[in-house]
């Protein structure tokens, strides 16, 4: 159980244009989704907070209106890097929060490499 | 603010000898401590985690981790290594926010 999905695995854009990545919890409801960011050889360095059918809480120095989070239902987060570019290249991972007990695990999906030419 | 050191970047053992990756963490009160293992590409994997109750866990493939408040530590350990531990280990810390603060990451390389 606590499955979650990352759809696509990869996306290679050009400069300029935008991606957008799911977030999906399979098999139980995600009150509250995370999104991260991981460059080569360091740690996850968390983007923003996701909660269900309220706007996305961002951390200090993360662009909002570059980084569009939407979570609509209890099983899908999109994160939307708008108007791409280079240095926005790097590895996405969302988590999600199981609604009912245990909230302080987190389920992790299996990333986003994004490549932006 | 909360925080969590693990002092080694790089570690090399040999397949069958143990393990012991260190974690430190800051926090200001009762922390949720987890380690998560990352192969190369890949999402994070939950090993095993802390909440309360008995400060040694034990968690999947083998790791078992033990809470020391004295010390605000929480290692991994591993008493015989297979090569297929070879990822990165990364040590996390929550409180009641629920934001999970990560470590720098621990890079295990099992020579054979």
């Amino acid at each position: 159980g606590a499955v979650v999905s990352q759809h696509p695995s990869r996306v290679i854009c050009k400069s300029g244009t935008s991606v957008k990545i799911e977030c999906r919890s399979l098999d139980f409801q995600a009150t509250t989704m995370f999104w991260y960011r991981q460059f080569p050889k360091k740690s996850l360095m968390l983007m923003a907070t996701s909660n269900e059918g309220s706007k996305a809480t961002y951390e200090q120095g993360v662009e909002k209106d570059k980084f569009l989070i939407n979570h609509a239902s209890l099983t899908l987060s999109t994160l939307t890097v708008t108007s791409a570019h280079p240095e926005d290249s790097s590895f996405y991972i969302c988590s999600a929060r199981l609604s009912l007990g245990r909230s302080y695990e987190q389920y992790f999906g299996p990333g986003t490499r994004l490549t932006v030419t | 603010a909360q925080s969590v050191t693990q002092p080694d970047i790089h570690i090399t053992v040999s397949e069958g000898a143990s393990l012991e990756l260190r974690c430190n963490y800051s926090y200001g009160a009762t922390p949720y401590l987890f380690w998560y293992v990352q192969s190369p590409g890949q999402g994070l994997q939950l090993l095993l985690k802390y909440f309360s109750g008995d400060t040694l866990v034990q968690g999947i493939k083998g790791f078992e981790a033990e809470f020391k408040r004295s010390q605000s530590s929480f290692n991994l350990r591993k008493p015989s290594v297979h090569w297929s531990d070879a990822a990165e280990y990364f040590c996390a810390v929550t409180g009641t926010a629920s934001k999970l603060t990560f470590g720098t990451g621990t890079r295990l390389q099992v020579t054979l």
